[in-house]
C-alpha cells in the first residue's frame, strides 16, 4: 500500500542551527502539506503546497521555514535558524487530485529536538 | 476561524463496550470531514472520511456520522479491543486543497 515516508525519524539540533525535514509523498498526489505537533498540544498547520508554489501558509510559517520539492518525489521543510519552540513532531501530508479526493495520507513524522 | 473541539479528552472503557467519540465544529462551512487514528509517538492515520454530502460513513467497525447543520459528527467504535486502544482525532477541511483543522483528540483505553 503506498505510503508517504519521512527522513529522518529524530534529530537533535542546536539552537540557531539549520534543520532540513525530508518527505516522500505518495507517488500520484499532487497536494503536499506540513503539520507540526508541539507536544501535548493539537496539530497545527504549517504550509500546503501544489503545483510547484506555496498554496496557503499559517502564521507558523514565518520567513525561517521553507519548502521546496526539488524533483519529482521529494518535498523538503527547511528551518534556517531553529529556536527552542520549533521542537515538535513534523508531519508530512500528501493527497490526490480530484474534487471528490480530499483524504490526506499523513507519514510517520519527523521529532525535532532543539537544545 | 473554525474551532474543532473534541470531548471527553480521555476516555476509558473494558473490552467489548462500544466506544462513542464526539467532535464538533464552530463553522458548519466544510468540505469534508476527516477521522485519525494516532498511537503514541506515531505519525496519523486516517480512518474514514466523509465528505460534506455524505451523513455517514463505514468501515468495519467504525462508523461515523456527520450533521453539518449542528457542526458534530461522532465516531462510533463497535465492540472494542485493547488494540483500539489509542488517540482519536477529527479534523475539518474548509474547501479543497485547503487546509485541516484539528481537534485536541480523545485518549482512548480499552482494558481487558
Amino acid at each position: 500500500e503506498p505510503e508517504v515516508t519521512q527522513t529522518p525519524s529524530h534529530q537533535v539540533t542546536q539552537m540557531g542551527q539549520e534543520v532540513i525535514l525530508r518527505c516522500v509523498p505518495i507517488s500520484n498526489h499532487l497536494y503536499f502539506y506540513w503539520y507540526r505537533q508541539i507536544l501535548g498540544q493539537k496539530v497545527e498547520f504549517l504550509v500546503s503546497f501544489y503545483n510547484n508554489e506555496i498554496s496557503e501558509k499559517s502564521e507558523i510559517f514565518d520567513d525561517q521555514f521553507s519548502v521546496e520539492r526539488p524533483d519529482g518525489s521529494n518535498f523538503t521543510l527547511k528551518i534556517r535558524s531553529t529556536k527552542l519552540e520549533d521542537s515538535a513532531m513534523y508531519f508530512c501530508a500528501s493527497r490526490g487530485a480530484g474534487p471528490k479526493t480530499g483524504e490526506l495520507f499523513f507519514g510517520e513524522g519527523s521529532r525535532l529536538t532543539v537544545l | 476561524k473554525q474551532e474543532v473541539t473534541q470531548i471527553p479528552a480521555a476516555l476509558s472503557v473494558p473490552e467489548g463496550e462500544n466506544l462513542v467519540l464526539n467532535c464538533s465544529f464552530t463553522d458548519s462551512a466544510i468540505y469534508n470531514l476527516q477521522w485519525f487514528r494516532q498511537d503514541p509517538g506515531k505519525g496519523l492515520t486516517s480512518l474514514l472520511l466523509i465528505q460534506s454530502s455524505q451523513r455517514e460513513q463505514t468501515s468495519g467497525r467504525l462508523n461515523a456520522s456527520l450533521d453539518k447543520s449542528s457542526g458534530r459528527s461522532t465516531l462510533y467504535i463497535a465492540a472494542s479491543q485493547p488494540g483500539d486502544s489509542a488517540t482519536y482525532l477529527c479534523a475539518v477541511i474548509k474547501a479543497a486543497g485547503n487546509k485541516l483543522t484539528f481537534g485536541g483528540g480523545t485518549r482512548v483505553l480499552v482494558k481487558p
